[in-house]
């Protein structure tokens, strides 16, 4: 059972490039979310989507679009890097709109931006 | 916004001594989750309360629940170095959206 898998690990970027981070679920999951995590520092909630079709934004979603095509699928694009996007990003999926329903994550995406 | 304050950011102890990390907001809210995250792992969930003055234990470690669900404790009896670790506490703001706290470091010497 892989749960969410997110790709890739690592990734450097210089400043301007764009690049998708992939996420997936094999849960059937509705609910997925990006974060980012600085050093130190708690998630921030980049971008959420309650099922298949449907996005909306977090607390930092500037610079930064999603899309949710499939149930598996939540990818993350960075339109054009800047180093103020150097973080850890952090994809998550959970079943149902409650708050008491665990949230699954990925290991993670240590970006760069050069 | 803001919805939780985790306090402290840090905690540094030595093994054996006990330690509450706390877990506040200004809104009331129907369920709190705590999280721990151990260096380049994504969170893992810890406890989920959900009912007014709730308190739950899971060895070691007991969750509280405020009796107004505006806050939350954990409070960790004799840490041990495996106890070190990030906590996060996580609560919805009943619009879809998931938010957590800004954390806890904990770290537990030997």
């Amino acid at each position: 059972n892989a749960g969410v898998t997110q790709t890739p690990k690592f990734q450097v970027l210089k400043t301007g490039q764009s690049m998708t981070l992939q996420c997936a679920q094999d849960m059937n999951h509705e609910y997925m979310s990006w974060y980012r995590q600085d050093p130190g520092m708690g998630l921030r909630l980049i971008h959420y989507s309650v099922g298949a079709g449907i996005t909306d934004q977090g607390e930092v979603p500037n610079g930064y679009n999603v899309s949710r095509s499939t149930t598996e699928d939540f990818p993350l694009r960075l339109l054009s890097a800047a180093p103020s996007q150097t973080s850890v990003y952090f994809c998550a999926s959970w079943d149902g709109a409650f708050g008491n329903t665990e949230a699954f994550f990925g290991q993670g995406t240590r970006l760069t931006v050069v | 916004t803001q919805l939780l304050e985790q306090s402290p950011q840090f905690l540094s102890i030595q093994e054996g001594e006990n330690l509450t990390v706390y877990c506040n907001s200004s809104s009331v809210f129907s369920s709190l989750q705590w999280y721990r995250q151990e260096p380049g792992e994504g969170p893992v969930l810890l406890v989920t309360v959900v009912t007014g003055g709730e308190v739950k234990k899971l060895k070691r470690l007991t969750f509280q629940f405020g009796d107004a669900r505006k806050d939350s404790s954990l409070h960790i009896t004799a840490a041990q170095p495996g106890d070190t670790g990030l906590y996060l506490c996580r609560l919805s703001d009943n619009f879809n959206k998931f938010y957590f706290g800004s954390g806890t470091k904990l770290n537990v010497k030997p």
